[in-house]
């Protein structure tokens, strides 16, 4: 069965510093990607998500995220975070009818 | 427009009692989602409907939870006896179809404590 796996619980960043949080997938073939996020006392939404064609895909709030298919890899990334950026980031694969989710990152920017 | 409703918000009750959440998804949305999500983990898919009709419940716990969307619009999941396991947030999302090309929107979920 499909699973996600992400690799950090927790990241602990400075306003202003280059962030990647990592995400990979069980198995290949076609899939469909998304990263989520929750901001504090906010419900989850839709950051971003790959279906196909360019790997590189643009998100709100300046995120992207590369879809690397020979890594299994889905990771996220922004080149200056903000205080604002505080939040929890799941990461999700489409898996027949329904999405298989990351276990979450937390992520804490110090102002 | 109007975003999925959950309630209640929080809910405390003692193992072996029974509980209920509502969710009302967004307007014409015909596919619902039940998620559990405990703290620590991401989501996981308790129930699927497209419209009224079950798409997956294979990860629920049949024996105590049960799940109905009668007249394909809101919905309502049970829990009934509950355990201590099942202390976690309940999340509902909605979105415009099942299959394909497809955006969950969550509503804010219900934190349900077990004691």
């Amino acid at each position: 069965a499909q699973s996600v796996s992400q690799h950090n619980h927790h990241v602990i960043l400075s306003e202003a510093a280059s962030l990647e949080l990592g995400c990979n997938y069980s198995y290949g073939g076609t899939v469909n990607l998304f990263w989520y996020v929750q901001y504090p006392g906010q419900h989850l939404q839709l950051l971003l998500k790959y279906f196909s064609g360019d790997p590189l895909v643009k998100g709100i709030k300046g995120f992207e995220a590369e879809f690397i298919k020979s890594k299994f890899s889905f990771n996220l990334r922004k080149p200056s975070v903000q205080w604002s950026d505080t939040a929890e980031y799941f990461c999700a694969v489409k898996s027949n009818y329904q999405l298989i989710w990351g276990a979450g990152t937390k992520l804490i920017i110090k102002p | 427009e109007a975003g999925v409703a959950q309630s209640p918000r929080y809910k405390i009750i003692e193992k072996r009692q029974s509980v209920a959440f509502w969710c009302n998804p967004i307007s014409g949305h015909a596919t619902l989602y039940w998620y559990q999500q405990i703290l620590g983990q991401g989501p996981k898919l308790l129930i699927q409907f497209q419209n009224n009709g079950v798409v997956d419940d294979s990860q629920l716990p049949k024996d105590r939870f049960s799940a109905e969307r009668l007249k394909g619009v809101d919905s309502t999941l049970k829990i009934q006896p509950a355990k201590l396991e099942d202390s976690a947030v309940y999340l509902c999302a909605s979105s415009t179809e099942t299959g394909g090309f497809y955006e969950q929107y969550f509503g804010p979920g219900t934190r349900l404590t077990v004691t």
